[in-house]
């Protein structure tokens, strides 16, 4: 079982380039979310899909855009990246609504913008 | 939630003693609680979850316990491994919206 799968492992993009974030899942979960995690702090949602076909913003969306390809992939775009943007990204899936399931995360794709 | 800053609070243990890691929740609609436990270079894993029906839940080696009185959320960790070594963090559940606090170092000596 692979649970969450994100691509690349780690990233290093120059200010003003853009790249997209890569994540499947194969637990034939509904909901996938992307989270920035950053020193001190705790994870931050920044997209999330609660089915396929839908997506919605979260705490931090700016400079940042999702699409959810399938039921299986969702992923994370930076159109135009810039070093505020420098942070650990984890994506997630559950089986169905935040209020009644945990979340499998992947093992993160780790970005830093120079 | 818990402290938010550059330096995560820090618990060192014996190995084979008990841990203590707390968490002060923030939102008192919050119904759906979870403890992460998040090794270094990796994901969170979840390690196990409480309902706001109950003020305990006992794992294979933890517990959790919630009082909802004073919004305080803790994991007890029976006899301590080295491969406890990690970084714990709750997660509270308010209408669908899971927020996370910034975590624990736990660190076991040998």
């Amino acid at each position: 079982n692979a649970g969450v799968t994100q691509t690349p492992k780690f990233q290093v993009l120059k200010t003003g380039q853009s790249m997209t974030l890569q994540c499947a899942q194969d637990m034939n979960h509904n909901s996938m979310y992307w989270y920035r995690q950053d020193p001190g702090m705790g994870l931050r949602l920044i997209y999330y899909s609660a089915s396929e076909g839908t997506t919605d913003k979260g705490e931090v969306p700016n400079g940042y855009n999702v699409s959810r390809l399938n039921k299986r992939e969702f992923s994370l775009r930076l159109e135009s990246a810039a070093p505020s943007q420098t942070s650990v990204y984890f994506c997630a899936s559950s089986e169905g609504p935040a209020a009644y399931y945990g979340y499998t995360f992947g093992s993160g794709t780790r970005l830093t913008v120079v | 939630g818990e402290n938010v800053g550059l330096h995560l609070p820090t618990l060192s243990v014996q190995e084979g003693d008990n841990s203590i890691i707390n968490c002060a929740y923030s939102n008192s609609a919050s119904d759906y609680f979870i403890w992460y436990k998040q090794e270094s270079g990796k994901g969170p894993q979840f390690i196990i979850d409480i309902r706001s029906n109950m003020d305990k839940r006992q794992g294979q080696r933890v517990t959790v316990l919630l009082n909802k009185t004073v919004k305080h959320l803790s994991l007890q960790i029976a006899a301590t491994q080295p491969g406890d070594s990690a970084v714990y963090f709750c997660a509270e559940n308010a209408n669908n919206d899971m927020r996370f606090g910034a975590g624990t170092r736990l660190t076991v000596k040998p």
